[in-house]
């Protein structure tokens, strides 16, 4: 089956840094992905949506100058939290789809702490 | 997303079948209906998808009604690694994928 990697797994960051966090098709090409987001013991959020080359589509709500989203390849999309704060904290989750658009493959995730 | 509806919980004993349902009564004719489960601390892991007929692979059979309003996850032998929030999607737009709050599945020994 299609893999997905993320990385890092966690992090843990001060307030006010930024932190990148990688998403990538380890068997495939990615022509979309997308990001979500999961709080404890809630479901995963859709936050953006990036197609390869273009800018990302953010969700309602979403900001997109804090979460920067860059997906310069096929293989390859990054989510930066900017100036991250403790409300950031969360569980952050990449998926990909390729020809067959109808199939999204997830990453991992990766757990953000900001203390 | 058509809306999806799901029970929060369900029990099952291990070894036993699991039948886990879902209510799409807004689907419309060409949207799937696809199965994810979420194991704690893990990313979702496909299960199965389908559009009007039923659907088997290695890891469940997916039963979808005539009128697509309901469906039918069907796990044939339960384990404890079975144990997961099960999510039943039906997207919509640009594949986007909108999660409910699934239903989480107790396998019990």
């Amino acid at each position: 089956g299609a893999v997905v990697s993320q990385h890092p797994s966690w992090v843990i960051c001060k307030s006010g840094t930024s932190v990148k966090i990688e998403c990538r098709s380890l068997d495939f090409q990615a022509t979309t992905m997308f990001w979500y987001r999961q709080f404890p013991k809630q479901s995963l959020m859709l936050m953006a949506t990036s197609n390869e080359g273009s800018k990302a589509t953010y969700e309602q709500g979403v900001e997109k100058d804090k979460f920067l989203i860059n997906h310069a390849s096929l293989t390859l999309s990054t989510l930066t939290v900017t100036s991250a704060h403790p409300e950031d904290s969360s569980f952050y989750i990449c998926s990909a789809s390729g020809l067959q658009l109808n199939e999204q493959f997830f990453g991992p995730g990766t757990r953000l702490t900001v203390l | 997303d058509a809306k999806t509806t799901q029970p929060p919980s369900m029990d099952c004993a291990e070894g036993r079948a699991a039948n886990l349902p879902c209510n799409h009564s807004t689907i419309s004719g060409n949207e799937y209906v696809y199965w994810y489960r979420q194991i704690h601390s893990q990313g979702p892991q496909y299960i199965i998808h389908g559009l009007k007929n039923n659907e088997t692979n290695e890891m469940a059979s997916l039963i979808i009604t005539e009128d697509r309003k309901s469906s039918t996850l069907i796990l044939p032998h339960a384990t404890l690694r079975d144990t997961a929030v099960y999510y039943c999607i039906a997207p919509r737009n640009f594949n986007k994928f909108y999660f409910g709050s699934g239903t989480k599945l107790n396998v019990k020994p």
